[in-house]
């Protein structure tokens, strides 16, 4: 299986800082990642798929990229609304395996 | 608009089984892969298998073979997944999510069924 390593596993930022979590893949996948963000006690929402492409809705301070297997996502200027776990997903191969998620917390 | 709608929490006994359901609207059913999905509290997500909605074919994570069987029902676009011989390291909230074709992605998400395993 493919592991996705995220870190890091928890983040304090204060109001428009900028962020960014990253997810290493244990092997080549290409394109095949997808961001999402979750709220307590809520279902995972899509963010970003094929590692640069926003999902419909979300806001244009979500950016994807990648260097090589190391896949990073940038919030340019954290807004409340952004607080939550963030986890990244490999969609190269099944099964699809998940990052451990990042806890994204107001300083 | 797309909406899947998951069953209700469970409280189940050890070794006992429950059928969890996905009713979909608002797209083809059959048109679509619709995958399954466990998060243990506090934990990783985790891919369970996904099932096709047209024929019903099915790809599984080899962890979760024997555990959970996918079936679907055209007529009224739902999914369900079975769970069997339950133990408490099934207690979790599982999570149906409609697959993108293309892209491997999972774009819309039920709102997920804690199910706890419990004597």
């Amino acid at each position: 299986d493919i592991q996705m390593t995220q870190s890091p596993a928890s983040l304090s930022a204060s109001l428009e800082e900028i962020v960014t979590i990253t997810c290493q893949a244990s092997q080549n996948i290409g394109n095949w990642l997808a961001w999402y963000q979750q709220k307590p006690g809520k279902s995972p929402q899509l963010l970003i798929y094929g590692t640069t492409s926003l999902a419909d809705g979300v806001p244009s301070r979500f950016s994807g990229s990648r260097s090589g297997t190391q896949y990073s996502l940038k919030i340019s200027r954290l807004q409340v609304e952004d607080i939550g776990i963030y986890y990244c997903q490999q969609a190269s191969s099944t099964p699809y395996t998940f990052g451990a998620g990042t806890k994204l917390e107001l300083k | 608009e797309v909406q899947l709608q998951q069953s209700g929490a469970e409280l189940v006994k050890p070794g006992a089984s429950v059928k969890l359901s996905c009713k979909t609207s608002g797209y083809t059913f059959s048109n679509y892969y619709m995958s399954w999905l466990k998060q243990m509290p506090g934990q990783n997500i985790e891919w369970i298998g996904n099932i096709y909605g047209g024929n019903g074919g099915t790809g599984y994570n080899q962890k979760f073979k024997g555990k959970a069987t996918l079936t679907v029902d055209k007529s009224s676009s739902t999914a369900y997944m079975d769970l069997s011989s339950l133990t408490s390291e099934d207690s979790a909230v599982y999570f149906c999510a409609r697959k993108n074709y293309g892209y491997n992605f999972f774009d819309y998400w039920g709102q997920g069924v804690m199910v706890t395993v419990s004597s």
